[in-house]
C-alpha cells in the first residue's frame, strides 16, 4: 500500500498567518488529495491535484505537487481560527491507497 | 444532496456484545469505504468494496470483523463479538468511481465504546 506521509504533525500559528504542510508519497500516482477533519467529525475533501498538474487553487488553499520528489504542499493563506483542524493527504494511485497520519493546525485567534 | 449516512452515531456495548454499524453511501456512488479512526493508529482502511463486490479487506483487523454490502445502497460493519480494543470512531465513506482513486466523501461517523 502507499501511504500519504504529512509533516509537520503540528502546526501551531496566528490568525492571518499562513499555514504550510506537507505531504510525501512512495509510488506513482493518477492524484493526490487533500482533506480536513474538524474534532469528532468526518473527513471533508478539500482539493484534488492531478500527477500532471503542478500547482492548483480553491480559495485561499494552495497545492503543488512535485511527481519527481513525489511531495506535495499545502499552503492556506491568511488563517483563520476556523481553519483549526487536521488536514490529511491521499496519495491516489493504481494500488490500495489509504491517508497519511495528518498534520493538527491550531489557528490563535 | 444528502451525504454519507450513518448509524448509529454513538454506540456504547459491552464486551463480547455483537455491534453492527450501517452505511447509506451517497446515490450514484459506485465505491464504499470502512475506516476505523483511534489516536493511536490513527485513519486506518478497513475495508472497500467497488460495485458492492468487497475488493480488499486486508485492513480488516481479524475474524471478528465482518463487513456486507449487500445493494449499491447500503452497507453494514459487524464486529462479533466486540472487545475494548475496537473502541474507536469508525468512519464510512463513498466515492463516485470505482478503483479507489477519486475523492472520498464521508460520514460523519459512528463512535463506538466497548466496555
Amino acid at each position: 500500500s502507499q501511504q500519504g506521509e504529512e509533516d509537520p504533525q503540528a502546526l501551531s500559528i496566528q490568525e492571518g498567518e499562513n499555514a504550510t504542510m506537507n505531504c510525501s508519497y512512495k509510488t506513482s500516482i493518477n492524484n493526490l488529495q487533500w482533506y480536513r477533519q474538524n474534532s469528532g467529525r468526518g473527513l471533508v475533501h478539500l482539493i484534488l491535484i492531478r500527477s500532471n498538474e503542478r500547482e492548483k487553487h480553491s480559495g485561499r488553499l494552495r497545492v503543488t505537487l512535485d511527481t519527481s520528489k513525489k511531495s506535495s504542499s499545502l499552503l492556506i493563506t491568511a488563517s483563520r481560527a476556523a481553519d483549526t483542524a487536521s488536514y490529511f493527504c491521499r496519495s491516489g494511485g493504481y494500488q490500495k491507497v489509504t491517508f497519511g497520519t495528518g498534520t493538527k493546525l491550531q489557528v490563535i485567534p | 444532496d444528502a451525504g454519507v449516512i450513518q448509524s448509529p452515531r454513538h454506540e456504547v456495548t459491552e464486551m463480547g456484545q455483537e455491534v453492527t454499524l450501517r452505511c447509506k453511501p451517497i446515490s450514484g456512488h459506485n465505491s464504499l469505504f470502512w475506516y476505523r479512526q483511534t489516536m493511536m493508529r490513527g485513519l486506518e482502511l478497513l475495508i472497500y468494496f467497488n460495485n458492492n463486490v468487497p475488493i480488499d479487506d486486508s485492513g480488516m483487523p481479524e475474524d471478528r470483523f465482518s463487513a456486507k454490502m449487500p445493494n449499491a445502497s447500503f452497507s453494514t460493519l459487524k464486529i462479533q463479538p466486540s472487545e475494548p480494543r475496537d473502541s474507536a470512531v469508525y468512519f464510512c465513506a463513498s466515492s463516485p468511481l470505482a478503483g479507489g482513486t477519486d475523492t472520498q466523501y464521508f460520514g460523519p461517523g459512528t463512535r463506538l465504546t466497548v466496555l
